[in-house]
């Protein structure tokens, strides 16, 4: 059974500070490892996604690493802005189906 | 860019009536699901939906759950008989090639029982 956590579950940090959010799964037979994003009652945004043969991949301010072997995943934010402030799931496929983390909250503080 | 669209964005019913959620997945692609959100809880999923048949399914979509792609274009979630734990945000999705690919959600639709 796959199973997804992630940590912290909340973080709080100064504006302009590199973050990194930390995302663990079971079974690391995976095909890819998605992170989104979700404002508070709004639907998830895409991130960035890494195939199963990647290591790393960037968008922006973005990036995200994936270690299949010791099944683990991070998510870089590098110069925090409050614009940022979002939950953050990680989502790994299992099947047809996805299995999402319960997600980081992140509050970028001005 | 094209997206995941569905409707309404938040529908509030009575215990016991049938709700239908409709989503219009991404033109090209051929993978459908569901899955829902209780406020404050994990994304979880209900189905999924291929070939215009349910391919997998959780036990949390159980007979009172069911799904149609009455066209070509519209996808939808249908509750027969609300109970108040079914209040929760429930997304539509859909992917090109199932779920070694990336998956495009919408934006949700809030559903209140009361």
């Amino acid at each position: 059974k796959q199973e997804v956590t992630q940590i912290p579950a909340a973080l709080s940090v100064p504006e302009g500070e590199n973050l990194v959010l930390n995302c663990s799964f079971t079974d690391s037979a995976i095909y890819n490892l998605q992170w989104f994003r979700q404002d508070p009652g709004k639907g998830l945004t895409s991130l960035l996604l890494i195939q199963s043969s990647q290591r790393e991949q960037t968008s922006g301010r973005l990036n995200a690493s994936l270690d299949k072997s010791s099944g683990r995943s991070t998510l870089y934010i590098a110069a925090s802005q409050p614009g940022d402030s979002a939950t953050y799931l990680c989502a790994v496929p299992r099947d047809d189906k996805i299995i999402f983390g319960k997600g980081t909250r992140l509050h970028i503080l001005p | 860019e094209p997206e995941v669209t569905q409707t309404p964005s938040h529908q509030v019913t009575q215990m016991g009536q049938e709700v239908i959620l409709r989503c219009v997945p991404i033109s090209n692609h051929l993978y459908f699901y569901w899955y829902r959100q209780i406020l404050g809880q994990k994304v979880e999923f209900l189905v999924s939906f291929y070939n215009n048949e349910i391919s997998e399914k959780s036990e949390i979509f159980d007979d009172q759950f069911s799904v149609e792609r009455p066209d070509g274009s519209n996808f939808t979630l249908k509750i027969r008989s609300t109970k108040l734990e079914d209040s929760a945000m429930y997304f539509c999705a859909s992917s090109p090639t199932g779920a070694t690919y990336e998956a495009f959600f919408g934006q949700g639709t809030r559903l209140t029982v009361v």
